[in-house]
């Protein structure tokens, strides 16, 4: 059971340049959402999706979009990289959006914007 | 606001010495309680959680936590730490129902000595 997949895990960006971090999951799982964790700030909800076609925003989601065309995959895109988006991306899905449901974790992709 | 709090930035025990890794929180109603692990280079895995019952809840890894409502807290403990409990520790609150409300803690980082 391979559970949340992230590709890249490492990557490197210039200014301006755009990119699709990519996430899957083989759970079946409903929710999904993308966080960034940056030192000293602990993790940010960037957006989040509660189900195929259905996405909404999370607390930093200006520069980034998102879109959930299936229940397993759920890629950010990066429209004009900046050095402010660097940062480690997690990807993370649960199989509801109802409090207390457990949430399991990729592993993670460290991006830097030179 | 609603806020979590983990007072210790960093942690330093060793091997065989037992483990306190606090974590307050303010929330208006009865919150979902998560303890998260973060290991080097991985993502977050749940350690426990709580949302109703015994306020002594048991995780994965020989770690506890216990909930206090009077005193706002929800405190990780293990009796004997193990090298490989060194690690990032998060504390998250939840709300029921609402899933993408996950209020996340800067972290704990514990580092364990030989």
């Amino acid at each position: 059971n391979a559970g949340v997949t992230q590709t890249p895990k490492f990557q490197v960006l210039k200014t301006g340049q755009s990119m699709t971090l990519q996430c899957a999951q083989d759970m079946n799982h409903e929710y999904m959402s993308w966080y960034r964790q940056d030192p000293g700030m602990g993790l940010r909800l960037i957006h989040y999706s509660v189900g195929a076609g259905i996405t909404d925003q999370g607390e930093v989601p200006n520069g980034y979009n998102v879109s959930r065309s299936t229940t397993e995959d759920f890629p950010l895109r990066l429209l004009s990289a900046a050095p402010s988006q660097t940062s480690v991306y997690f990807c993370a899905s649960s199989y509801s959006n109802q409090g207390g449901t457990e949430a399991f974790f990729g592993q993670g992709t460290r991006l830097t914007v030179v | 606001a609603q806020s979590v709090t983990q007072p210790d930035i960093h942690i330093t025990v060793s091997e065989g010495a037992s483990l306190e890794l606090r974590c307050n929180y303010s929330y208006g109603a009865t919150p979902y309680l998560f303890w998260y692990v973060q290991s080097p280079g991985q993502g977050l895995q749940l350690l426990l959680k709580y949302f109703s019952g015994d306020t002594l809840v048991q995780g994965i890894k020989g770690f506890e936590a216990e909930f206090k409502r009077s005193q706002s807290s929800f405190n990780l403990r293990k009796p004997s730490v193990h090298w490989s409990d060194a690690a990032e520790y998060f504390c998250a609150v939840g709300e029921a129902g609402n899933n993408r409300k996950l209020i996340w803690g800067l972290g704990t980082s514990l580092a364990v000595n030989p």
